[in-house]
């Protein structure tokens, strides 16, 4: 079963970096995600699309304090020099023949 | 600019009807797969159903099989979500989303629809 598995929260402080972390269930390491930020009383937005090499095509207009890295089954979401606009809930997301999954989100809080 | 503007939402009886709509625009509609994510109050986001860009090809998840029908209008650039026998775990904000050109995961969002089941 397609399963993505996040901690729920997060913290960091102003001007520091943090790093979420986005687990594929077994089976599935191989797999792409997708990630996305949903500010606030907002609808989400999207991040990037991360591959399991590490490359990733970032959304339009997106800075590049956002990056993303892969490593096995992980998939994380790398986020430098945190302003305070980046507290927010972040979804991973994967795709298969018919379905797409999501994550149950990471809470950045920001410090 | 990619623009996706829902609509339909509101107050419905458990077992009741509604329709959701998303109006699209800055982007060649019928070149798109598109999808409709919910969101629980409180909860985190889940996929309900994605449509191909021809509308031929429809996919549901199982809470929502059987009940909620995703269709598109490709002359008048507009997805539809016509949602029966709705439950009270139905209630959720309802966003539309263009999928990306090279896979099903969403790049662009709207910014929702609130439906609330409730008696």
């Amino acid at each position: 079963q397609l399963v993505l598995t996040q901690s729920p929260s997060a913290s960091a402080s102003l001007g520091a970096s943090v790093r979420l972390t986005c687990t594929l269930s077994s089976g599935h390491s191989s797999y792409a995600i997708a990630w996305h930020q949903q500010q606030p009383e907002k609808g989400p937005l999207y991040l990037m699309k991360l591959n399991s090499d590490g490359s990733h095509n970032k959304g339009d207009g997106i800075p590049d304090r956002f990056s993303g890295s892969s490593s096995g089954a992980e998939r994380y979401l790398t986020i430098s020099s945190l302003q305070f606009e980046d507290e927010a809930d972040y979804y991973c997301q994967t795709w298969g023949t018919g379905i797409q999954v999501f994550g149950g989100g990471t809470k950045l809080t920001v410090l | 600019e990619v623009q996706l503007l829902e609509s339909g939402g509101g107050l419905v009886q458990p077992g009741g009807s509604l329709r959701l709509s998303c109006a699209a625009s800055g982007f060649t509609f019928n070149n798109y797969g598109m999808s409709w994510v919910r969101q629980a109050p409180g909860k985190g986001l889940e996929w309900v159903s994605d449509i191909s860009d021809s509308g031929d090809s429809t996919y549901y998840a199982d809470s929502v099989k059987g009940r909620f029908t995703l269709s598109r209008d490709n002359s008048k650039n507009t997805l539809y979500l016509h949602m029966n026998s709705l439950r009270a775990e139905d209630t959720a904000v309802y966003y539309c989303a263009k999928d990306s050109t090279y896979a099903d995961y969403p790049d662009h969002w709207g910014q929702g629809t609130l439906v609330t089941v409730s008696s």
